[in-house]
């Protein structure tokens, strides 16, 4: 059975600092990796799709990537900013469904 | 341009009381899902379905059904409401690669 883990669950950091946010999960046997956002209330919001022959995808300050072998992937933020605060949510989809983590929630501090 | 629409956004319902739960995507995508969202805690798929006339069971479908008539529509029955049913239920469809979300719908059963 698939598990997704992500670590931390909670972040706190001055703006302007880069910081990481780590997925992983058991089974390497995954078509693709999901990052979203999610603002408190809402929906998700995509980010970052990674399909599973890909390494990385980048878009703006958001740089994620996929380590299939050991079941890892990692968000990269530059430059944070208070408007990045929210939480973020890894899922891979191993077949027709799609698995989540329970997410980090990120505050970034003005 | 519409995406996925989720229709109610906020129910409260007494136990054992019964209700549908609407989702319906402008995209024409074959593939659409029903989670669920606990506190503190990812996404959980209930059902999906990867086309007209076609459902399957996800992790958690034990309360639940679904049916697809048509390629829009994906409703959800929620039959004899029980507390622990209380959450947030999110619909997404995609067309086999990256999932679009509604806003989602919160119910509480009380």
């Amino acid at each position: 059975k698939q598990e997704v883990t992500q670590i931390p669950a909670a972040l706190s950091v001055p703006e302007g600092e880069n910081l990481v946010l780590n997925c992983s999960f058991t089974d390497s046997a995954i078509y693709n990796l999901q990052w979203f956002r999610q603002d408190p209330g809402k929906g998700l919001t995509s980010l970052l799709l990674i399909q599973s022959s890909q390494r990385e995808q980048t878009s703006g300050r958001l740089n994620a990537s996929l380590d299939k072998s050991s079941g890892r992937s990692t968000l990269y933020i530059a430059a944070s900013q208070p408007g990045d605060s929210a939480t973020y949510l890894c899922a891979v989809s191993p077949r027709n469904d799609m698995r989540f983590g329970a997410g980090t929630r990120l505050t970034v501090k003005p | 341009n519409a995406g996925v629409t989720q229709t109610p956004k906020f129910r409260i319902l007494k136990i054992g009381q019964s209700m549908t739960l609407q989702c319906a995507q402008d995209m024409n995508h074959n593939y659409m899902y029903w989670y669920r969202q606990d506190p503190g805690m990812g996404l959980k798929l209930i059902y999906y379905s990867v086309g007209a006339g076609i459902t399957d069971k996800g992790e958690v479908p034990n309360g639940y059904n679904v049916s697809r008539s048509t390629t829009e529509d994906f409703p959800l029955r929620l039959e004899l409401a029980a507390p622990s049913q209380t959450s947030v239920y999110f619909c997404a469809s995609t067309q086999g690669v990256e999932q679009y979300f509604g806003p989602g719908t919160r119910l509480t059963v009380t």
